[in-house]
């Protein structure tokens, strides 16, 4: 059974930083790229970042480039968002997926979310 | 960036047929795929690769894609289906997951 949970989230004030973790389980990690996809409260989903199989490729949207760094252990089986620099907009529930296989392909497993709020 | 397009809602009487669609510029020559969320959980993919069901998902869930427009059908709708809808690509454009913005489906 493919099982994600997250980890990390918290209230953290406006400039601050936050690291999210994923441990992921039921699958062979290092061979499935891996997703941070965000849904702020009342509002649809946003995808994230995304990174490959190996780590060596990652991608990210425009709203978090240059604040917040995918990572990912695959001796541990962990999956990891560095969070930095945040803003009220990125307060959300934050959820790791599997994705389906590269990182071009949907993704069929979801964590249960962490929530992140950014506020003073 | 690339923009997809959901209505907000649809609305569907028990046993009907609900069509959600998902506009975007030349969608048909992309690979939508469909999520169904509901209140307090996380997203579920029901439909890849236009209209490819992962396993457990009823076979009430179909998808299509041609042109601007790619729709998710559920037939013979249950009061379990009443859900928030997203429909998503892989812009090649940007090198980015794309969602559309969500569409809430309620049972009458």
């Amino acid at each position: 059974e493919v099982l994600l949970l997250e980890s990390g989230g918290g209230l953290v004030q406006p400039g601050g930083s936050l690291r999210l973790s994923c441990a992921a389980s039921g699958f062979t990690f290092n061979t499935f790229a891996m997703s941070w996809v965000r849904q702020a409260p009342g509002k649809g989903l946003e995808w994230v970042s995304g990174i490959s199989g190996s780590g060596g490729v990652t991608y990210y949207a425009d709203s978090v480039k240059g604040r917040f760094t995918i990572s990912r252990d695959n001796f541990k089986n962990i999956l990891y968002l560095q969070m930095n620099s945040l803003r009220a907009e990125d307060t959300a529930v934050y959820y790791c997926a599997k994705d389906q296989a590269g990182y071009t392909y949907p993704c069929d497993y979801w964590g249960q979310g962490a929530q992140v709020t950014v506020s003073s | 960036s690339y923009v997809l397009t959901q209505p907000p809602s649809v609305s569907v009487a028990p046993g009907k047929t609900a069509r959600i669609t998902c506009r975007g510029d030349n969608v048909g020559s992309k690979s939508v795929h469909w999520y169904q969320q509901k209140p307090g959980q996380a997203p579920v993919l029901v439909i890849f690769y236009d209209g490819d069901r992962p396993s457990g998902i009823p076979e009430r869930f179909s998808g299509s894609n041609s042109e601007n427009t790619a729709t998710l059908t559920i037939s013979r709708v249950e009061a379990g289906d009443e859900a928030d809808y997203y429909c998503q690509v892989w812009d090649t454009g940007s090198d980015h997951k794309v969602f559309g913005g969500g569409t809430k489906l309620t049972v009458l």
